[in-house]
């Protein structure tokens, strides 16, 4: 059974730093992958998805990655600003079912 | 605040009662689900609309009926409830018309837990 797991459970940084949250699978038999954002309050809100075929996504200030091979999936955040702070999720995408990590706390402090 | 809202967020009922939970969503997308959360950190797809047609009916009871009155609205009608109803269910919509779950804007709602008693 695939269990996914998010390093590191919280993140707090100083506005304009790069970072990266990580995302890990135990069965590399990855399908597809989204990442998704979480305000306080708020539902999840999809940022990049990555399917099957493809290694990496790009959007404005994001960038996610997989490795097949590792079972690990990346999401790049370059020059952090205090709008990020978010719970930010990863899921893998198994036939319309989800399976989430329990997510990484993003702090960005002004 | 363009969103995915579900209401009630809270809901404690008996057992045998029937209950509705609304799903709204303002995005303009054209495709709508249920999802259940079958154990911590899985969701489960139960149902998804496309502009008000059904286009996924996973195995659920048939007590569990999804309504949709427009493309914008997906509410989801339990009748005779039973003590394993009681489950979080998330509500989502995409842009796509259909990707499923690999449809790109995809938006949760925050969920409605949901307690059989």
């Amino acid at each position: 059974k695939q269990e996914v797991t998010q390093i590191p459970a919280a993140l707090s940084v100083p506005e304009g730093e790069n970072l990266v949250l990580n995302c890990s699978f135990t069965d590399s038999a990855i399908y597809n992958l989204q990442w998704f954002r979480q305000d306080p309050g708020k539902g999840l809100t999809s940022l990049l998805l990555i399917q099957s075929s493809q290694r990496e996504q790009t959007s404005g200030r994001l960038n996610a990655s997989l490795d097949k091979s590792s079972g690990r999936s990346t999401l790049y955040i370059a020059a952090s600003q205090p709008g990020d702070s978010a719970t930010y999720l990863c899921a893998d995408i198994n036939n319309n079912d989800m399976r989430f990590g329990a997510g990484t706390r993003l702090t960005v402090k002004p | 605040d363009t969103a995915v809202s579900q209401t009630p967020k809270y809901l404690v009922t008996q057992m045998g009662n029937d209950k509705s939970i609304k799903c709204e969503q303002n995005l303009g997308h054209d495709t709508m689900y249920w999802y259940k959360q079958d154990s911590k950190k899985f969701l489960k797809i139960m149902f998804s609309y496309n502009n008000k047609e059904l286009i996924i009916n996973e195995t659920v009871p048939n007590r569990f009926s999804p309504k949709s009155p427009d493309k914008a609205h997906l509410n989801l009608h339990i009748n005779s409830l039973e003590l394993g109803d009681s489950a979080v269910y998330f509500c989502a919509s995409s842009q796509d018309r259909w990707q499923g779950a690999l449809s790109y804007g995809y938006t949760f709602g925050s969920g409605t837990r949901l307690t059989v008693v």
